[in-house]
Protein backbone atom coordinates (compact mmCIF):
# COMPACT_ATOMS: atom_id res chain seq x y z
CA UNK A 1 0.00 0.00 0.00
CA UNK A 2 1.47 3.51 -1.25
CA UNK A 3 1.00 6.09 1.48
CA UNK A 4 2.35 9.13 -0.20
CA UNK A 5 1.63 9.25 -4.44
CA UNK A 6 2.17 11.36 -6.95
CA UNK A 7 1.48 11.56 -10.44
CA UNK A 8 3.10 11.72 -13.30
CA UNK A 9 6.50 10.14 -12.02
CA UNK A 10 8.20 12.15 -14.77
CA UNK A 11 6.65 15.12 -16.31
CA UNK A 12 8.50 16.26 -20.13
CA UNK A 13 6.94 19.68 -20.65
CA UNK A 14 7.68 22.73 -23.16
CA UNK A 15 8.81 26.41 -21.74
CA UNK A 16 5.10 28.15 -21.45
CA UNK A 17 2.90 25.24 -21.67
CA UNK A 18 0.91 25.06 -17.88
CA UNK A 19 1.12 21.41 -15.76
CA UNK A 20 -0.46 19.93 -12.76
CA UNK A 21 1.08 17.15 -10.40
CA UNK A 22 -1.07 15.10 -8.06
CA UNK A 23 -0.55 14.18 -5.07
CA UNK A 24 -2.44 11.76 -2.51
CA UNK A 25 -2.17 10.26 0.71
CA UNK A 26 -3.71 7.72 2.34
CA UNK A 27 -2.79 7.56 6.04
CA UNK A 28 -5.41 10.13 7.61
CA UNK A 29 -2.76 12.86 8.05
CA UNK A 30 -3.99 16.80 8.43
CA UNK A 31 -0.84 17.93 6.93
CA UNK A 32 0.74 17.77 3.75
CA UNK A 33 3.21 19.33 1.72
CA UNK A 34 5.30 20.70 -1.49
CA UNK A 35 9.04 20.58 -1.84
CA UNK A 36 11.46 21.53 -4.67
CA UNK A 37 14.51 19.92 -5.23
CA UNK A 38 17.00 21.11 -7.34
CA UNK A 39 19.72 19.25 -9.64
CA UNK A 40 22.24 19.91 -6.85
CA UNK A 41 19.94 18.01 -4.49
CA UNK A 42 19.16 21.26 -2.73
CA UNK A 43 15.27 20.71 -0.87
CA UNK A 44 13.49 24.05 0.03
CA UNK A 45 9.59 23.70 1.55
CA UNK A 46 7.04 25.81 -1.14
CA UNK A 47 4.06 24.88 0.86
CA UNK A 48 1.76 23.55 3.62
CA UNK A 49 -1.65 22.85 3.85
CA UNK A 50 -3.35 21.82 7.09
CA UNK A 51 -7.20 20.35 7.07
CA UNK A 52 -7.23 22.33 3.39
CA UNK A 53 -5.60 25.80 5.11
CA UNK A 54 -2.57 26.90 3.68
CA UNK A 55 -0.25 27.28 6.78
CA UNK A 56 3.28 27.98 5.05
CA UNK A 57 3.67 29.57 1.50
CA UNK A 58 7.50 30.09 0.98
CA UNK A 59 8.63 32.93 -1.62
CA UNK A 60 7.75 31.18 -4.38
CA UNK A 61 6.75 32.61 -8.09
CA UNK A 62 2.70 32.89 -8.44
CA UNK A 63 2.47 30.86 -11.20
CA UNK A 64 3.03 28.19 -8.43
CA UNK A 65 -0.57 27.55 -6.85
CA UNK A 66 -1.21 24.66 -4.60
CA UNK A 67 -4.66 23.11 -4.35
CA UNK A 68 -5.94 21.10 -1.71
CA UNK A 69 -9.58 19.45 -2.18
CA UNK A 70 -9.48 17.51 0.92
CA UNK A 71 -7.27 16.63 3.78
CA UNK A 72 -5.88 13.32 1.42
CA UNK A 73 -4.98 15.39 -1.52
CA UNK A 74 -2.64 18.55 -2.63
CA UNK A 75 -2.07 19.30 -6.50
CA UNK A 76 0.71 21.56 -7.67
CA UNK A 77 -0.39 23.43 -10.88
CA UNK A 78 2.39 25.59 -12.63
CA UNK A 79 1.73 27.94 -15.17
CA UNK A 80 3.84 29.62 -17.70
CA UNK A 81 6.40 27.08 -17.26
CA UNK A 82 9.98 28.27 -17.03
CA UNK A 83 13.63 25.92 -17.68
CA UNK A 84 14.19 27.18 -13.66
CA UNK A 85 11.45 24.97 -12.72
CA UNK A 86 12.70 21.44 -13.69
CA UNK A 87 13.67 19.84 -10.60
CA UNK A 88 12.26 16.48 -8.67
CA UNK A 89 9.10 17.88 -7.04
CA UNK A 90 8.24 15.84 -3.90
CA UNK A 91 4.47 15.72 -1.62
CA UNK A 92 5.44 15.34 1.85
CA UNK A 93 2.06 14.41 4.62
CA UNK A 94 2.24 14.40 8.33
CA UNK A 95 0.04 13.71 11.01
CA UNK A 96 0.25 17.22 12.77
CA UNK A 97 1.25 20.39 11.54
CA UNK A 98 3.56 20.74 14.52
CA UNK A 99 7.55 20.50 13.76
CA UNK A 100 7.74 17.65 16.00
CA UNK A 101 5.45 15.60 13.74
CA UNK A 102 7.50 13.00 11.62
CA UNK A 103 7.16 13.79 7.72
CA UNK A 104 6.29 11.04 4.73
CA UNK A 105 7.61 11.86 1.53
CA UNK A 106 5.79 10.23 -1.77
CA UNK A 107 8.13 9.16 -5.17
CA UNK A 108 8.84 12.37 -6.40
CA UNK A 109 7.68 13.87 -9.76
CA UNK A 110 10.86 14.41 -11.99
CA UNK A 111 9.85 17.59 -14.06
CA UNK A 112 12.08 18.77 -17.34
CA UNK A 113 11.25 21.75 -18.77
CA UNK A 114 12.44 22.16 -22.60
CA UNK B 1 16.96 32.15 11.40
CA UNK B 2 17.48 28.95 11.16
CA UNK B 3 20.59 27.26 8.58
CA UNK B 4 22.12 23.67 8.45
CA UNK B 5 25.59 22.72 7.11
CA UNK B 6 26.90 19.34 6.20
CA UNK B 7 30.20 19.23 6.22
CA UNK B 8 31.33 17.05 3.13
CA UNK B 9 29.20 16.81 0.12
CA UNK B 10 30.40 12.89 -0.11
CA UNK B 11 31.76 10.75 1.88
CA UNK B 12 33.23 7.59 1.07
CA UNK B 13 33.63 4.54 3.58
CA UNK B 14 34.73 0.56 3.41
CA UNK B 15 32.28 -1.91 4.78
CA UNK B 16 32.12 -2.61 7.88
CA UNK B 17 33.98 0.50 8.68
CA UNK B 18 32.51 3.43 11.30
CA UNK B 19 30.25 6.04 9.27
CA UNK B 20 30.17 9.40 10.58
CA UNK B 21 28.63 12.21 8.94
CA UNK B 22 28.71 15.84 10.29
CA UNK B 23 25.85 18.11 10.74
CA UNK B 24 26.30 21.61 12.45
CA UNK B 25 22.93 24.27 12.80
CA UNK B 26 22.27 27.84 13.72
CA UNK B 27 19.61 28.42 15.69
CA UNK B 28 18.14 30.78 18.11
CA UNK B 29 16.00 29.10 20.24
CA UNK B 30 16.48 25.07 21.05
CA UNK B 31 15.62 23.42 18.05
CA UNK B 32 14.16 20.36 16.64
CA UNK B 33 16.64 17.92 15.00
CA UNK B 34 16.40 16.00 12.39
CA UNK B 35 18.08 12.79 9.59
CA UNK B 36 16.61 12.21 6.60
CA UNK B 37 17.99 9.15 4.02
CA UNK B 38 17.20 9.06 0.40
CA UNK B 39 18.02 6.38 -1.67
CA UNK B 40 18.06 6.77 -5.78
CA UNK B 41 15.35 7.47 -7.76
CA UNK B 42 13.40 7.54 -4.34
CA UNK B 43 11.53 10.29 -1.67
CA UNK B 44 13.14 10.66 1.88
CA UNK B 45 12.67 8.67 4.54
CA UNK B 46 13.15 9.49 8.65
CA UNK B 47 15.89 8.13 10.30
CA UNK B 48 15.95 9.67 13.56
CA UNK B 49 15.04 12.78 15.18
CA UNK B 50 15.66 14.75 18.11
CA UNK B 51 13.21 16.92 20.09
CA UNK B 52 13.54 17.03 23.92
CA UNK B 53 15.00 14.53 26.21
CA UNK B 54 18.27 12.21 25.74
CA UNK B 55 20.76 13.56 23.53
CA UNK B 56 21.91 10.61 21.87
CA UNK B 57 19.11 8.98 20.06
CA UNK B 58 18.71 5.93 18.16
CA UNK B 59 17.47 5.11 14.45
CA UNK B 60 16.42 3.26 12.01
CA UNK B 61 18.87 0.84 9.89
CA UNK B 62 21.47 0.93 13.03
CA UNK B 63 21.92 4.96 12.78
CA UNK B 64 22.29 7.29 15.74
CA UNK B 65 23.03 10.83 16.45
CA UNK B 66 24.07 13.17 19.27
CA UNK B 67 22.71 16.78 20.33
CA UNK B 68 25.70 18.38 21.17
CA UNK B 69 24.43 22.04 22.34
CA UNK B 70 27.72 23.68 22.88
CA UNK B 71 28.86 22.27 19.91
CA UNK B 72 25.91 23.00 17.77
CA UNK B 73 26.10 19.78 16.06
CA UNK B 74 23.91 16.67 15.46
CA UNK B 75 26.53 14.20 13.71
CA UNK B 76 24.80 10.70 12.33
CA UNK B 77 27.22 7.73 13.06
CA UNK B 78 27.03 4.34 12.43
CA UNK B 79 29.61 1.38 14.01
CA UNK B 80 29.93 -0.83 10.50
CA UNK B 81 28.81 0.37 7.53
CA UNK B 82 26.92 -1.50 4.93
CA UNK B 83 26.14 -1.40 1.20
CA UNK B 84 22.80 -1.10 1.54
CA UNK B 85 23.54 2.43 3.44
CA UNK B 86 24.67 3.88 0.19
CA UNK B 87 22.13 6.67 -0.24
CA UNK B 88 21.80 10.68 -0.01
CA UNK B 89 21.69 11.86 3.79
CA UNK B 90 20.33 14.98 4.89
CA UNK B 91 20.52 16.94 7.84
CA UNK B 92 17.34 19.12 9.20
CA UNK B 93 16.66 21.72 11.65
CA UNK B 94 13.50 23.06 12.72
CA UNK B 95 11.80 25.59 15.03
CA UNK B 96 9.22 24.01 17.50
CA UNK B 97 7.48 27.00 17.15
CA UNK B 98 6.95 27.03 13.34
CA UNK B 99 4.38 25.43 11.56
CA UNK B 100 6.32 22.26 10.04
CA UNK B 101 8.83 24.45 8.55
CA UNK B 102 11.77 22.23 8.28
CA UNK B 103 15.21 23.58 7.09
CA UNK B 104 17.23 21.18 4.76
CA UNK B 105 21.04 21.04 4.74
CA UNK B 106 22.42 20.43 1.35
CA UNK B 107 22.82 16.74 1.56
CA UNK B 108 26.31 14.05 1.77
CA UNK B 109 26.37 11.20 -0.50
CA UNK B 110 27.60 8.27 1.23
CA UNK B 111 29.13 5.99 -1.05
CA UNK B 112 30.55 2.01 0.73
CA UNK B 113 33.30 0.57 -0.54
CA UNK B 114 33.58 -3.04 -0.73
Amino acid sequence: DTAVSQTPKYLVTQMGNDKSIKCEQNLGHDTMYWYKQDSKKFLKIMFSYNNKELIINETVPNRFSPKSPDKAHLNLHINSLELGDSAVYFCASSQGSGAVYEQYFGPGTRLTVT
Amino acid sequence: AQSVTQLGSHVSVSEGALVLLRCNYSSSVPPYLFWYVQYPNQGLQLLLKYTTGATLVKGINGFEAEFKKSETSFHLTKPSAHMSDAAEYFCAVSDPSSASKIIFGSGTRLSIRP
